[in-house]
């Protein structure tokens, strides 16, 4: 089945370490984003990606960085300058420009600091 | 200003009932889009119902539609017929053309949590 693969579902990071968080889809959509989800609050962009080797800054990149080396990955590490980074990760895809395509969520990663 | 306001943080319905859930949203952009998705407790997020700005019906997906109305910048979701399933948050997000550069971003509102009582 096609779909958007989130790993992993739990992840803990101690201070000071940098962590990366997966995502992959087999939708042949070019759009990728990372969202952040605090509890009780709503999505929050952090990068997203159009095409590969490109990306731009969400409302809250600082603290993270991420990579677009293949269409089908959009990787997303947590660095240790994000002093906050405890939360629900979202990766989403869609086809691009198109807009009444919607965007495909994972199932998301929830990330703790030890 | 908020882009998107969802102004109920909690709604309680009857199982079987209907029950409507609003949001309002702000841009100046003639070409937008707005997008209903549910979350369940799992953290999932379901696509349920797309309305573009220049749509002239309002939209509709089975138990699903949106009351659009674009000159007091309103989506509201309707959802029909009410099942304990349908206990989850749900977000409005708004996409804004942006002359074709936004890249399919979206703006999310803080969401309302829906609770079915049988």
């Amino acid at each position: 089945d096609g779909g958007i693969t989130q790993s992993p579902k739990y992840l803990f990071r101690k201070e000071g370490q940098n962590v990366t968080l997966s995502c992959e889809q087999n939708l042949n959509h070019d759009a990728m984003y990372w969202y952040r989800q605090d509890p009780g609050q709503g999505l929050r962009l952090i990068y997203y990606s159009q095409i590969v080797n490109d990306f731009q800054k969400g409302d809250i990149a600082e603290g993270y960085s991420v990579s677009r080396e293949k269409k089908e990955s959009f990787p997303l590490t947590v660095t240790s300058a994000q002093k906050n980074p405890t939360a629900f990760y979202l990766c989403a895809s869609s086809m691009g420009r198109d807009g009444n395509q919607p965007q495909h969520f994972g199932d998301g990663t929830r990330l703790s600091i030890l | 200003a908020q882009k998107i306001t969802q102004t109920q943080p909690g709604m309680f319905v009857q199982e079987k009932e209907a029950v409507t859930l609003d949001c309002t949203y702000d841009t100046s952009d003639p070409s937008y889009g707005l997008f209903w998705y549910k979350q369940p407790s799992s953290g999932e997020m379901i696509f349920l119902i797309y309305q573009g700005s220049y749509d002239q019906q309002n939209a509709t997906e089975g138990r699903y539609s949106l009351n659009f109305q674009k000159a007091r910048k309103s989506a509201n979701l309707v959802i029909s017929a009410s099942q304990l399933g349908d206990s989850a948050m749900y977000f409005c997000a708004m996409r804004e053309d942006a002359g074709g550069t936004s890249y399919g971003k979206l703006t999310f509102g803080q969401g309302t949590i829906l609770t079915v009582h049988p």
